[in-house]
């Protein structure tokens, strides 16, 4: 049972362009979300988060939307860096869970010069 | 500040073999994780720890797999007897607590073929 799918395995966009990744769940009591960026032989690193309670958080060139009426979630990367490209997983935890995160299983993103 | 330490980067190993892997969290961080990702997936959570004490095992195939963290500090994974499908990369991560809102920070992690 995939909780948390990321229906895209790849995206390719141009440098300076807009990237959108995207992520779909389907456990209404998840009510925060993560994406993390790993590059190949490195460990996940955390990119950015966002609750429940809101619909938008934003960090720089990173914005995560949520739409909870959808079970949706986007990334969107503007504008796009070479340096950015590295798989994308998208993640969710339930309140009284204890942290522990249910993944997707990755969107490889590559941006050309 | 030094991050999730983890040992042996790389190990391949034949079926019905055994190996161990090590992990030391961020200092201070009371929550201990073990992942398992295979190729093409996401990471599944294998086992939590608060502290010593196990959180969520619930995943863990307990018949060939065990973890331990006897000091609540840093842990140990072991594969016994390995298996084909075992081949993944074995992710450590901690947090400060094992609750909603704390990040959870990964290791490089630990490659394990089997053969």
């Amino acid at each position: 049972d995939q909780q948390v799918k990321q229906n895209s395995p790849s995206l390719s966009v141009q440098e300076g362009r807009i990237s959108i990744l995207n992520c779909d769940y389907t456990n209404s009591m998840f009510d925060y979300f993560l994406w993390y960026k790993k590059y190949p032989a490195e460990g996940p690193t955390f990119l950015i988060s966002i609750s429940s309670i809101k619909d938008k958080n934003e960090d720089g060139r990173f914005t995560v939307f949520l739409n909870k009426s959808a079970k949706h979630l986007s990334l969107h990367i503007v504008p796009s860096q070479p340096g950015d490209s590295a798989v994308y997983f998208c993640a969710a935890s339930a309140r009284g869970n204890t942290g522990k995160l249910i993944f997707g299983q990755g969107t490889t993103l590559q941006v050309k010069p | 500040e030094a991050g999730v330490a983890q040992s042996p980067r790389y190990k391949i190993i034949e079926k019905r073999q055994s190996v161990a892997f090590w992990c030391n969290p961020i200092s201070g961080h009371a929550t201990l994780y073990w992942y398992q990702q295979i190729l093409g997936q996401g990471p599944k959570l294998l086992i939590q720890f608060q502290n010593n004490g196990v959180v969520d095992d619930s995943q863990l195939p307990k018949d060939r797999f065990s973890a331990e963290r006897l000091k609540g500090v840093d842990s140990t994974l072991k594969i016994q007897p390995a298996k084909l499908e075992d081949s993944a990369v074995y992710l450590c991560a901690s947090s400060q607590q094992g609750v909603v809102g704390n990040t959870i920070y990964f290791g490089e992690g630990s490659w394990l073929t089997v053969v």
